[in-house]
């Protein structure tokens, strides 16, 4: 049973255009959403992550747009770059303490076009 | 300069050997992680340990082993028994007595049976 699902599975977006990648999900004890950026060949980094108690939060060029009626979550790329073109994973997990772990969506990989 | 060191980077296994391996962190976490990483399907928990002497199985143990002997190093086993072993393997760490709290991943070893 997959508990977090991510769309699309790839995407190509033109440069300065907006990269939008959707995660949804299926346990309400869920409470802590982050996202992680992948480049080829190295570990996932954590790009942003939202608490269920904001309906968003923006960091630089990219934003978490939380709706928790839905069960849903969603990553904006503003002013989409080259640099930006990596796999990026949504993940959810129940924090603190005696938690097993992050639980991923499968992954979108981003190609921006110069 | 903290962070989670992985060894090694590639590895190769020949059909019927055991391979180890190995995760080291210098965060000070009580938390650690392994994950195995294939094309298309996002990140799966093998196994995770959130304190030293104890750990427990995640959604893809089977052919797998680990150990915790120390809080700095939880490392992998890929043993015969497992039947499909080439992937991309990442350790993580994290803090999770203190809620919301990122992972923090290695660089990951890319294991290919030969």
């Amino acid at each position: 049973q997959q508990q977090v699902k991510q769309s699309p599975q790839s995407l190509i977006v033109q440069k300065g255009g907006i990269s939008i990648i959707n995660c949804a999900y299926e346990n309400t004890a869920f409470d802590y959403f982050p996202w992680y950026q992948q480049f080829p060949g190295k570990g996932p980094a954590l790009l942003i992550a939202i608490r269920p108690d904001v309906s968003e939060k923006k960091e630089g060029r990219f934003t978490i747009s939380f709706n928790k009626s839905a069960k849903q979550f969603s990553l904006h790329i503003m002013d989409s770059q080259p640099g930006d073109s990596a796999t990026y994973f949504c993940a959810a997990r129940v924090s603190g303490g005696g938690a097993d772990g992050l639980t991923f969506g499968k992954g979108t990989h981003l190609i921006i076009q110069p | 300069d903290g962070g989670i060191t992985q060894s090694p980077k590639y590895l190769f296994r020949k059909e019927g050997q055991n391979v180890t391996l190995s995760c080291e962190q210098n965060l000070n976490h009580d938390a650690m992680y392994w994950y195995r990483q294939d094309p298309g399907q996002g990140l799966r928990l093998i196994y995770y340990s959130q304190i030293v002497n104890d750990f427990q199985k995640g959604d893809i143990a089977e052919g797998y082993s680990v150990s915790r002997e120390k809080k700095e190093s939880f490392p992998l086993t890929v043993t015969s028994a497992q039947k499909n072993p080439t992937a991309f393997y990442l350790c993580a760490s994290s803090n999770d007595r203190v809620t919301g709290t990122e992972a923090f991943f290695g660089q990951g070893t890319r294991l290919t049976v030969v």
